[in-house]
């Protein structure tokens, strides 16, 4: 079965700190790698995606970095703030409307 | 407004009382799908849709019935509602890749 394994499963992270949140996946077929990031009541929103051709892609204090060879990807939280404290989630698929595999999110704290 | 709306938000109901979850997007998405959300599990899709009269199977769809005739709604049927499907729902519609969540349907089955 595919999978994407995503750890940790909660982080606390002090304000002004980095958060990072790992995955790994399995299917090499798999070249679409976002993030989604979810506030308690809502449902989850993109974050930033990443496609394999690059090794990091920066929206703001928001970083993924890929490692094609290892299967694995990361998000990075620079400056983290505690507006940031929610759960996020990676997911991959394979190009265009195929189903997304989530990972099973990590909870970020951020205190001040 | 762009967006997946979903209802009822809240559904207490008992075991073996049909119900449906009602799901429609404004974005002329053509694909859409059903997830599941439980602590620990993540998100576990339940069937998903690439076109009207199209659906398919997700990762765990025992128990749960949908159907897509028109490309906006896309609704999610429990016909004999059991505890192990208490949980928080959300419907989806996604295009080139990005999906777009609904804000959830918390339903309990006691």
């Amino acid at each position: 079965q595919q999978q994407v394994k995503q750890s940790p499963q909660s982080l606390i992270v002090q304000k002004g700190g980095i958060s990072i949140i790992n995955c790994a996946y399995e299917n090499t077929a798999f070249d679409y790698f976002p993030w989604y990031q979810q506030f308690p009541g809502k449902g989850p929103a993109l974050l930033i995606a990443i496609r394999p051709d690059v090794s990091e892609k920066k929206e703001g204090r928001f970083t993924i970095s890929f490692n094609k060879s290892a299967k694995q990807f990361s998000l990075h939280i620079m400056d983290s703030q505690p507006g940031d404290s929610a759960t996020y989630f990676c997911a991959a698929a394979n190009s265009g409307n195929t189903p997304l595999v989530f990972g099973k999110g990590t909870r970020l704290s951020v205190i001040a | 407004e762009a967006q997946v709306t979903q209802n009822p938000r809240y559904l207490i109901t008992v075991t073996g009382k049909k119900l449906t979850v009602t799901c429609s997007q404004n974005m002329n998405h053509e694909y859409m799908s059903w997830y599941r959300q439980d602590p620990g599990l993540g998100l576990r899709q339940i069937y998903y849709s690439m076109n009207v009269e199209v659906t398919d199977k997700g990762d765990v769809p025992e128990g749960y019935k949908v159907s897509r005739k028109e490309k906006r709604n896309f609704p999610l049927i429990l016909e004999s509602p059991s505890p192990n499907q208490t949980s928080l729902y959300f419907c989806a519609s996604s295009f080139v890749g990005v999906q777009y969540f609904g804000p959830g349907t918390r339903l309990t089955v006691t």
